[in-house]
């Protein structure tokens, strides 16, 4: 089966930086997706991992490490806009699947304050 | 992001009525997926296509149909036997290192 965590809730001040973790369990793990969800929206794509190590862009930095099935998101330099929730997705080629799912966390949901 | 398009944004249909949701993108991905949202809730796989003329189910896939005649479209069907429809549906298309959302349907029966 698959399983992703995340926590519920996150709270930040302006200016500061926050890492939000995620861990998966799956059969068949073939990457690993972080989005960005404002209310109301769909989801804005931000970082791809399928190696282990760390991907920067700009104030958003994604890692990820298989063997511990854990990656974070960091956001840097908090700003409100920020405010929103941000999604873990696992690309999943299950044993007994074909094709790969995309599967997601729960979310969670960050609020930046001043 | 990028060219996934969903059409349309807001959607009313009566129950019992089959509603076809549009999903067409012109990214060149192989891979095209459908989700549900509820308030509150994370994301639902309810269908997901590798390539064209095939698909799998998802989670949820009780009340739904797809198909995928081309690579450039998706279609969701959300039919009469689905219990709970109203939702925010959502379509995403997957290349090698990257994964976009169309805009998504807000779908209410009433």
């Amino acid at each position: 089966g698959q399983n992703i965590d995340q926590p519920t809730e996150m709270t930040a001040t302006e200016g500061a930086i926050v890492q939000i973790n995620c861990t998966y369990q799956t059969s068949g793990f073939n990457g690993l997706f972080w989005y960005q969800q404002h209310a109301g929206e769909a989801p804005t794509f931000l970082s791809y991992n399928v190696l282990d190590g760390l991907e920067e862009k700009g104030r958003f930095s994604s890692f990820l490490s298989r063997s511990k099935g854990y990656s974070y998101l960091l956001l840097k330099e908090l700003q409100m806009k920020d405010s929103a929730s941000y999604l873990c997705a696992v690309r999943d080629q299950g044993a007994n699947q074909a094709g790969t799912a995309l599967i997601f966390g729960k979310g969670t949901t960050l609020s930046v304050s001043s | 992001d990028g060219g996934i398009t969903q059409s349309p944004k807001y959607l009313f249909r009566k129950e019992g009525q089959n509603v076809t949701l549009s999903c067409e993108q012109n990214l060149n991905h192989d891979a095209m997926y459908w989700y549900r949202q509820d308030p509150g809730q994370g994301l639902r796989l309810i269908y997901y296509s590798q390539i064209v003329n095939d698909f799998q189910k998802g989670d949820i896939a009780e009340g739904y149909s797809v198909s995928r005649e081309k690579k450039e479209s998706f279609p969701l069907t959300v039919t009469s036997a689905q219990k709970n429809p109203t939702a925010f549906y959502l379509c995403a298309s997957r290349g090698p290192s990257e994964a976009f959302f169309g805009q998504g349907t807000r779908l209410t029966v009433v």
